[in-house]
């Protein structure tokens, strides 16, 4: 089954800690996002990149960090330097170069500093 | 960069009865306006969307309609279901900028 998984589904982090949040795609997108998520709340852009080795910071880049050295892979780590961690984070890829700019998103992960 | 306001935020309907969501964007160079619904703890899935160049669509119970001018668009729910309750986002799309744009979510709950 073509997809976007995201992995691992809940996540705890010590403060202090950094951790890397996991996002694959075997739908061949060009595009791929990180999106956060806080209670009641709306999605706010992370990061995105549209091509391999490169990527640009979204609303709410600090405290994050990205690399997209493969197609397929897009992971993101949260660094100590993010204040409030705690939100759900949500992956999503699409064919921005094509006429369907259709966004498919992952299941999302849930992390929670403890 | 595109602005994409979003109301209500929340929204209760009577099962059968017809629910509307409204977005307007900023950004005129927009041309792709998803909508996505999102159930408690899954990521959100789409569920309509409709281009620049078209002004309804409509598929089954949903439709979505687009105002260029007023820079506005809608989703409407007909005969809604107490399966339709969750999280529906709009979206908007800039060439320019090459992103999606979402608005901050209506929760629809659809009272039996």
């Amino acid at each position: 089954d073509g997809g976007i998984t995201q992995s691992p589904k809940y996540l705890f982090r010590k403060e202090g800690q950094n951790v890397t949040l996991s996002c694959e795609q075997n739908l061949n997108h060009d595009a791929m996002y990180w999106y956060r998520q806080d209670p009641g709340q709306g999605l706010r852009l992370i990061y995105y990149s549209q091509i391999v080795n490169d990527f640009q910071k979204g609303d709410i880049a600090e405290g994050y960090s990205v690399s997209r050295e493969k197609k397929e892979s897009f992971p993101l780590t949260v660094t100590s330097a993010q204040k409030n961690p705690t939100a759900f984070y949500l992956c999503a890829s699409s064919n921005t170069y094509r006429a369907n700019t259709e966004a498919f998103f992952g299941q999302g992960t849930r992390l929670t500093v403890v | 960069g595109e602005n994409v306001e979003q109301h209500p935020s929340t929204l209760s309907v009577q099962e059968g009865d017809s629910a509307v969501i409204k977005c307007t964007y900023s950004d005129s160079a927009s041309n792709y306006f998803p909508w996505y619904k999102q159930e408690l703890g899954k990521g959100p899935q789409l569920i309509i969307d409709i281009r620049s160049n078209v002004g309804e669509k409509k598929d089954q119970r949903i439709a979505v309609t687009l105002n260029k001018t007023a820079k506005h668009f809608s989703l409407h729910i007909t005969e809604t279901q107490p399966e339709d309750s969750a999280v529906y986002f709009c979206a908007a799309f800039s060439g320019s900028a090459r992103q999606l744009t979402f608005g901050s979510g209506t929760q629809l709950t659809v009272l039996p």
